[in-house]
């Protein structure tokens, strides 16, 4: 099995509509993290948690929100999405000091 | 000036080719530097880790990294169609900073 599972794989949805993506994890690692990815654009970062306390924002976290409800799971949320916010969402673990992080295999997210 | 650059091709060689993927940056507290792979439609997966200067080898993949220059390479010998994918360098500060920066990716290309 995977040590990093996304759920759902893909989703298209419409303007406005509440969607929550998943992450879990069975590395036992303490810290997660949620990137988008678009065409030119590269990774980034929306929110990472060190641990069940401790939730930070990203670099773009504006119309995202985030729980962590336990050490295994991460969810993301869009409360009300927008056409932009259509692109391919990874969560991440990682662990140790060198910072190498483990991904999921992606949700892509299609808002119309 | 961006943290990281990375030429984002594509680049496109033929079966057997040696290939030199690399990667600059501007932050000289970097000293935990990585590659990862991402094949189409997939989440992005640790190649090579790279702790300060030096070369590291594993099988066909060579990671480099002079920090003098603040450059970092990969090279893959005798490429196969299957190292077809794209090429994303990250690198950290380390210490309790545990976030990646990455380079936008390069999309790499062998052909039978």
């Amino acid at each position: 099995d995977a040590d990093v599972t996304q759920t759902p794989r893909n989703r298209i949805t419409k303007t406005g509509k509440r969607i929550m993506l998943e992450c879990s994890q069975t590395k036992g690692h303490d810290r997660m993290y949620w990137y988008r990815q678009d065409p030119g654009l590269g990774l980034q970062l929306i929110y990472y948690s060190f641990d069940v306390k401790d939730i930070n924002k990203g670099e773009i976290s504006d119309g995202y929100s985030v729980s962590r409800q336990a050490q295994a799971k991460f969810s993301l949320s869009l409360e009300s999405a927008i056409p932009n916010q259509t692109a391919l969402y990874f969560c991440a673990t990682s662990e140790g000091l060198e910072d190498t992080q483990y991904f999921g295999p992606g949700t892509r997210l299609t808002v119309l | 000036q961006k943290e990281v650059e990375q030429d984002p091709g594509p680049l496109s060689v033929p079966e057997g080719a040696i290939v030199s993927l690399n990667c600059t940056y501007s932050n000289s507290a970097f000293q935990y530097f990585m590659w990862y792979r991402q094949y189409s439609r997939k989440g992005p997966e640790l190649l090579m880790y790279t702790y300060s200067s030096g070369n590291k080898e594993d099988g066909r993949f060579t990671a480099q990294v002079d920090k003098s220059s603040k450059y970092i390479s990969l090279f893959i010998r005798d490429s196969q169609p299957s190292d077809s994918a794209t090429y994303l360098c990250a690198m950290s500060s380390g210490g309790s900073n545990y976030k990646l920066t990455f380079g936008k990716g390069t999309l790499l290309t062998v052909n039978p």
